[in-house]
Parts: structure tokens; C-alpha cells; sequence
């Protein structure tokens, strides 16, 4: 079964404050990972991709990755409420246009 | 924007009755997707298409068919409605990032089966 776990939160920080998002898989040859977030009624969006060990910054934005562990990570710096959402962490456990495996995400709340 | 409608956006329906959900798509891509989502579940994958009348079952497939007889468009049909599959239905479409490949979502329809 291929699997991607989160913690389903809710993950309360208070505003400015570094929020810390954790996501492992079980597919060990999985290449392509993304975090996507979601804001209540609304679609998904894509805020981050990443494909390397190591870490990825965009912006307030920084997506870690250790493919030796099976675990990714997104941190979001200086969180402001309009943050809030439900983050999900998307795996692509095949190759090229293989559909994702999502997990069931996390939800933040940015206390102001 | 990826370009994306889907059709009705909401809808409610009565158990036993056809639906179908409409995904259209302006940039010609291959790849198209029909998710659910749930709460407690998740988003998941219920069919997908790689090209078309080139389609393959997803995780959560019982219960749906679906369509592609030209590129811009992806339908997924609920044969006989029943209550399980009031859900969110988010239909999407695949690019090419990096060294792979992402998917870009709709905005979502959103049924009831009463």
C-alpha cells in the first residue's frame, strides 16, 4: 500500500513564529514530492516542489528533504494568519505523470 | 490559473440518478485526473486519463466511469448515485516541473446525494 502520513493537526503557532509541517512515505524510490495548501472551500494549490536531499527555500517558504528517512518537511517562517489553511503533502511514487498520493494533510492556525 | 473548469460546480441529486461532472481543460494537456475528497480520507484518486479514450482506474474507482473523447475534455459519471459519494470532486491536470512532472487542481464540485 502506498502510503503518505501526516499529522492532522491542528497545528497552532502564533504569528511570526516558525510553523514546522512533517510528512513521511512509504515508497522508498519515490522521487518528486510537493506541499500543497488549502484553504477551507477552496482548491488545492502548489506552493512547493522539491527533488533533492536537502533543503529548498522559496521565500517564507522552506521544503526539506531526507529520501534516507522517507520524510519531508515544510517550514513556513514569520507565519501570518492568513497562513491558516490545510497544508498536504503530495508524492509522486512512480515516474513521470504517475498520479500523486496525498496525504490527508495537516491544518495550521496562525494565532495573531 | 492551469486553465481548468469544471461543471456544475454544485449539485444536488437524488440516490439512484446519473450524474456527471464535466472537467475542461484550454491548454491541451495529456494527463487529466478526478480525485475525491473527504474528511478523515483525504484526497483521493478515483480515475485517470493519459490520453484520449486512454484511461486507468484509480484507488477509489467503484462506482465512477468516466470519458475522454477529446483532449480538453475529462467526465467522470456516477452510474447510480448513492449517499457514499457525496464528496468534493476536484478534477486536475498534469505538468511538467523540473524534473517532474505536478498537478494543478480545478475549483472543485461540490455534490450532495440525497
Amino acid at each position: 500500500q502506498k502510503e503518505v502520513e501526516q499529522n492532522s493537526g491542528p497545528l497552532s503557532v502564533p504569528e511570526g513564529a516558525i510553523a514546522s509541517l512533517n510528512c513521511t512515505y512509504s515508497d522508498r524510490g519515490s522521487q518528486s514530492f510537493f506541499w500543497y495548501r488549502q484553504y477551507s472551500g477552496k482548491s488545492p494549490e502548489l506552493i512547493m516542489s522539491i527533488y533533492s536531499n536537502g533543503d529548498k527555500e522559496d521565500g517564507r517558504f522552506t521544503a526539506q528533504l531526507n529520501k534516507a528517512s522517507q520524510y519531508v518537511s515544510l517550514l513556513i517562517r514569520d507565519s501570518q494568519p492568513s497562513d491558516s489553511a490545510t497544508y498536504l503533502c503530495a508524492v509522486n511514487m512512480g515516474s513521470g505523470n504517475t498520479p500523486l498520493v496525498f496525504g490527508k494533510g495537516t491544518r495550521l492556525s496562525v494565532i495573531a | 490559473d492551469a486553465g481548468i473548469t469544471q461543471s456544475p460546480r454544485h449539485k444536488v441529486t437524488e440516490t439512484g440518478t446519473p450524474v456527471t461532472l464535466r472537467c475542461h481543460q484550454t491548454e491541451n494537456h495529456r494527463y487529466m485526473y478526478w480525485y475525491r475528497q473527504d474528511p478523515g480520507h483525504g484526497l483521493r484518486l478515483i480515475h485517470y486519463s493519459y490520453g484520449v479514450k486512454d484511461t486507468d482506474k484509480g484507488e477509489v474507482s467503484d462506482g465512477y466511469s468516466v470519458s475522454r473523447s477529446k483532449t480538453e475534455d475529462f467526465l467522470l459519471t456516477l452510474e447510480s448515485a448513492t449517499s457514499s459519494q457525496t464528496s468534493v470532486y476536484f478534477c486536475a491536470i498534469s505538468y511538467q516541473m523540473g524534473s517532474g512532472n505536478t498537478i494543478y487542481f480545478g475549483e472543485g464540485s461540490w455534490l450532495t446525494v440525497v
